[in-house]
């Protein structure tokens, strides 16, 4: 499975945008971009996903780069539900399609 | 949208019990269904792959026999952790894909949290 590397922890402050870098150099033309979240305690949640275009939904927008070697989760305007770790996970088009999750970005946001 | 039910949330059981947790897509039918376990402060480690009507794929390092699965219909997939020790104590989660409709996203269940005594 192709590898994502992300930060280990970010902060910001309420009502601020935010912006979850990832970086997937060995990405495969088949793999899309997933982006999930965990609040505490709960199951993952999905955010967003896209192959090369940027996309945008209402909770977040995603912004692809042109080699498609990183991407970055925008958070428009955090607020403190948004605390969360942030996973960024490639995701194969054909087979099982299953999620490898790596260690996520722990995000801090301050009243 | 879409709902993953597990069920129970938490579960204490003693040392050599077996405990089973179940895995129920609400709303949609989930031809796979993936089980998770996740220690504290640690992330998500993929356990299985779990499809209707054939056996379980196993991660590399993940015992079958301890860790029995069972996709019996298109909308139910139990996990039974087997004779349970204390080091099996963690947070399992599921999560399901509509084999019907939508490929894009995955759907978690809430986790079901197990303590061994």
């Amino acid at each position: 499975d192709a590898k994502t590397t992300q930060p280990n922890s970010m902060e910001s402050n309420e009502e601020e945008p935010v912006h979850l870098p990832c970086n997937h150099s060995t990405i495969s033309g088949t793999d899309y971009i997933h982006w999930y979240r965990q609040l505490p305690s709960q199951g993952p949640e999905y955010v967003i996903h896209g192959l090369t275009s940027n996309v945008n939904n209402r909770m977040a927008s995603l912004a692809i780069a042109e080699d498609r070697k990183s991407s970055t989760l925008i958070l428009h305007r955090a607020t403190l539900r948004d605390a969360a770790v942030y996973y960024c996970i490639l995701r194969r088009i054909q087979g099982a399609q299953k999620l490898v999750f790596g260690q996520g970005t722990r995000l801090t946001i301050n009243p | 949208g879409a709902v993953v039910s597990q069920h129970p949330s938490r579960v204490i059981c003693k040392s050599g019990t077996s405990v089973k947790i179940e895995c129920r897509s609400l709303d949609f039918q989930a031809t796979t269904m993936f089980w998770y376990r996740q220690f504290p402060k640690q992330s998500l480690m993929l356990m299985a792959t779990s499809n209707e009507g054939s056996k379980a794929t196993y991660e590399q390092g993940v015992e079958k026999d301890k860790f029995l699965i069972n996709h019996a219909s298109l909308t139910l997939s139990t996990l039974t952790v087997t004779s349970a020790h204390p080091e099996d104590s963690s947070f399992y989660i599921c999560s399901a894909r509509d084999g019907f409709g939508r490929t894009g996203e995955l759907f978690f269940g809430e986790g079901s949290r197990l303590t061994v005594l």
